[in-house]
Parts: structure tokens; C-alpha cells; sequence
């Protein structure tokens, strides 16, 4: 079992502050790394997937990056709105393609105050 | 399309009864996943399936059965249904059989009580 860990466990954040959350996870036969948007009472939802050091992704005010070679990725939101309230996963997959599947971790709840 | 769908929504069982939880995908993905979430536990992988004949086991497989006669379908079984699997199931499906390489769509879950 390969473990992936999120920090910090739940955030509050002003409305209009920016902030960050991290992943952590097993950087040997790393695959790919993904982030997901998890609102109350739906389904998860892909934010990114990123394979390579040094990979930077953005979505409007959210972005992230990743650091294969010492295992950890990053997500920030930038001007925080309450519709940015979510639980953030993140998920490593493992080589070997679909065969491992992916592997959450237990998630960042974030809670935008306005 | 419809994306992912899963029924039922919710459903309780008693112990030792056994049931089926449906999947289904209209968007043609190879790859297809079950996990479970449970409080204070990150989602778990149970099964998964590369392609329509082919499955095979994740973190968590004991007491489910899967199989997969077609593309889109990916029926999770339970055997004989305990307490402990009392949670909330996700089904997935993604573009090719490199699962881990790309973005997952989930279902809306099906919550199942076990008493």
C-alpha cells in the first residue's frame, strides 16, 4: 500500500485570501499525479493530472504543481470564492498504467468564510 | 451524454443478503473502477477493469465480485453483505487502459447501509 498524505486535514480561508494545500506521496515508480474537486453531495471531479517534474498546471484562479523526485505536489487557489468550498484529493497512480489504479489520499476540506 | 451512472442511490441490506450495484458509461472508456469511501478514510480501490473481459483486484476486494461482459457495463456484487461494508460507492471510468495516466469521471454513488 503506497500512501498518500494531504495536509492540512481542513482549512478555513477568508473570502478573497489565497492559500495552498499540500500532497504528499512515494516518489519511486511514480506514474502520475492527480487532483480532484470533491463538493458536498456530488462526485468528484478532475481538476488536474500531471506526470512530470516540474509540471505546473492551471485552471482560472486554481493551479498546481508537482515535484516527482521528492513527492509532493502543491495546489493553490488564488482570491478565494465560496464556491471554492470543497474537499481537494489528491490521487497517485502507480506504474504499470490502470493496473494499480489510484491511490487517494484522504482529502483538504476547504471552507471559504465570507 | 449521460457520463457515468450508477444505481441504486441507496440502499439498505440486512446481514448475509447479497446485491448488485450497477454502473454504466456511454462514453466508450476502456477503463472502468469501483471504490469505496469511508469516513475519515480516503477513496479505496475495490476493483477495476482495463477492458470488456478483463478484471482484476485493488486494495480492498474481499466480499465483492465484479465482472465486465460489456464496454460500458461494470456490475459490483455483493456476496453475502456485512456490517462493514456499510459506506458509499463510487464507480469511475477513464479514457484508456493507462487508468492511473488520465482523468477519472465518477458516479454519484450509490449509499448502502448494512444492518
Amino acid at each position: 500500500i503506497l500512501n498518500v498524505e494531504q495536509s492540512p486535514q481542513s482549512l478555513h480561508v477568508q473570502e478573497g485570501d489565497s492559500t495552498n494545500f499540500t500532497c504528499s506521496f512515494p516518489s519511486s515508480n511514480f506514474y502520475a499525479l492527480h487532483w480532484y474537486r470533491w463538493e458536498t453531495a456530488k462526485s468528484p471531479e478532475a481538476l488536474f493530472v500531471m506526470t512530470l517534474n516540474g509540471d505546473e498546471k492551471k485552471k482560472g484562479r486554481i493551479s498546481a504543481t508537482l515535484n516527482t523526485k521528492e513527492g509532493y505536489s502543491y495546489l493553490y487557489i488564488k482570491g478565494s470564492q465560496p464556491e471554492d468550498s470543497a474537499t481537494y484529493l489528491c490521487a497517485r497512480g502507480g506504474r504499470g498504467g490502470g493496473a494499480d489504479g489510484l491511490t487517494f489520499g484522504k482529502g483538504t476540506h476547504l471552507i471559504i468564510q465570507p | 451524454n449521460a457520463g457515468v451512472t450508477q444505481t441504486p442511490k441507496f440502499q439498505v441490506l440486512k446481514t448475509g443478503q447479497s446485491m448488485t450495484l450497477q454502473c454504466a458509461q456511454d462514453m466508450n472508456h476502456e477503463y472502468m473502477s469501483w471504490y469505496r469511501q469511508d469516513p475519515g478514510m480516503g477513496l479505496r480501490l475495490i476493483h477495476y477493469s482495463v477492458g470488456a473481459g478483463i478484471t482484476d483486484q485493488g486494495e480492498v476486494p474481499n466480499g465483492y465480485n465484479v465482472s465486465r461482459s460489456t464496454t460500458e457495463d461494470f456490475p459490483l456484487r455483493l456476496l453475502s453483505a456485512a456490517p462493514s461494508q456499510t459506506s458509499v460507492y463510487f464507480c469511475a471510468s477513464s479514457y484508456s487502459r493507462g487508468g492511473s495516466h488520465n482523468e477519472q469521471f465518477f458516479g454519484p454513488g450509490t449509499r448502502l447501509t448494512v444492518l
